[in-house]
């Protein structure tokens, strides 16, 4: 248990599906953050939130959508997504988003677009 | 802008053997820096930091020493086990920009 949930681990969705991905803890952290993971490629920051704020939108296109209704959960919706999207989603959430504090990571949702 | 640089992988070791990944780095200020470890399947984990020069970060055999004269935060163990096959990631948070620069990520595979 990292005490970060991600939901689903898997999801494989047509690029005229929409879908949501949730993440949850309940560590009494106050930043989150979405993270994307490809093969071959460095982890890319998409989104941070820090106390409900979102500070941080990393170029991301529109067709990824955050929403942070409180401190412990963190949705990323998608909508007319493409094959090269395809990838591992990591959820992160720390103490505040600062230098010194580590983040605690959920399992990931590896989405497939097809 | 702040940047991090580790080996290229995959390293492959024999059981017991010792273990260095080598992690440098470029940023501005004084940055905090952290290693992270990935198992299959999973997200990562973190696995120490430290975050002024010359502090020793530790955590289940494994070491690192922020040497702020060589840029360096090279993570070490001393006798790797099969378990400690995964991927490990150095990153650094600066106070420019709050947000952790990740490198990309190192893998380990040990035999028996």
């Amino acid at each position: 248990e990292t005490g970060v949930t991600q939901t689903p681990r898997h999801l494989v969705m047509g690029m005229t599906n929409k879908k949501s991905l949730k993440c949850e803890q309940h560590l009494g952290h106050n930043a989150m953050y979405w993270y994307k993971q490809s093969a071959k490629k460095p982890l890319e920051l998409m989104f941070v939130y820090n106390f409900k704020e979102q500070t941080e939108n990393n170029s991301v296109p529109s067709r990824f959508s955050p929403e942070c209704p409180n401190s412990s959960h963190l949705f990323l919706h998608l909508h007319t997504l493409q094959p090269e999207d395809s990838a591992l989603y990591l959820c992160a959430s720390s103490q505040e988003a600062g230098t010194a504090y580590g983040y605690t990571f959920g399992s990931g949702t590896r989405l497939t677009v097809v | 802008g702040d940047s991090v640089t580790q080996m290229e992988g995959p390293v492959t070791l024999s059981e017991e053997a010792f273990l260095t990944i080598n992690c440098t780095y470029t940023a501005t200020g004084y940055p905090s820096l952290f290693w992270y470890v990935q198992y299959p399947g999973e997200g990562l984990q973190l696995l120490l930091k430290a975050t002024k020069a010359d502090d020793k970060g530790s955590n289940k055999g494994f070491e690192a020493t922020y040497r702020k004269e060589t840029t360096s935060f090279h993570l070490e163990k001393g006798s790797v086990q099969v378990s400690d096959s995964a991927v490990y990631f150095c990153a650094l948070a600066s106070g420019g920009s709050y947000i952790p620069t990740f490198g990309r990520g190192t893998s380990l595979i040990v035999h028996p």
